[in-house]
């Protein structure tokens, strides 16, 4: 079965600086991989998602990852962090279209300095 | 679009009782999922509807816990006789196409 390793249970940056969380997967067929932003007490939002086509994708609140099948990795990075980035982020990989068979990584919390 | 909505947000309950929470999608969506979240863990699936049919269960879904979406609109899922362990956050989300789950901000349970 599918599965997703995040290293790094927690992640400290400085207000602008490079925001780097690591995503590994495990995977039989070619993955649909994602990631998503969760806020306190809140539910989770999908940040960008990687389904085949390019393997470099952008998301929103300008981050992106790249796939990279020989490292079966998918990075999330973003150039330059901002206060409003400190989340709990979590990577996912799916191998159906209908994403029922989904598998969430442990999380990262990201926490971003003054 | 009003987003996925979710209730109660908040449950708390004895140990023993039944509780069922809701979900209703946004309009149109045909999928739905439910997942389950603990402390420090990442969201697990739980189970899966296309319209009205239950197309997926996980072997996380035990006998005591039963998911409905009747005319395939919203949906209910019940857990009987609840136990410590179930004390969690339950999530719903919606999709009307591969690949974007939408999700709600979830219904966190405490058992006691």
């Amino acid at each position: 079965a599918q599965s997703v390793t995040q290293l790094g249970s927690h992640v400290s940056v400085s207000e602008g600086a490079l925001v780097l969380l690591r995503c590994n997967y495990s995977s039989s067929v070619p993955p649909y991989l994602f990631w998503y932003v969760q806020y306190p007490n809140q539910g989770l939002q999908l940040l960008l998602k990687y389904t085949s086509a390019a393997t470099l994708v952008k998301g929103i609140n300008g981050f992106e990852a790249e796939f990279k099948k020989s490292e079966t990795s998918f990075h999330l990075t973003k150039p330059s962090a901002h206060m409003s980035d400190a989340a709990e982020y979590f990577c996912a990989v799916s191998e159906s279209d209908n994403n029922n068979d989904m598998r969430f990584g442990a999380g990262t919390r990201l926490t971003v300095k003054p | 679009d009003t987003g996925v909505s979710q209730d109660p947000r908040h449950k708390i309950t004895k140990r023993g009782q039944n509780v069922t929470f809701r979900c209703d999608p946004i309009s149109e969506h045909n999928r739905l999922y439910w997942y389950r979240q603990t402390l420090g863990q990442g969201p697990e699936f739980l189970t899966y509807f296309q319209n009205e049919a239950q197309l997926e269960k996980s072997r996380l879904l035990s006998d005591r816990f039963s998911a409905e979406r009747p005319k395939g609109s919203f949906s209910t899922l019940e857990i009987q006789r609840t136990e410590q362990g179930d004390s969690a956050m339950y999530l719903c989300a919606s999709s009307t196409r591969p690949y974007e789950q939408y999700f709600g901000p979830g219904t966190r349970l405490t058992v006691t």
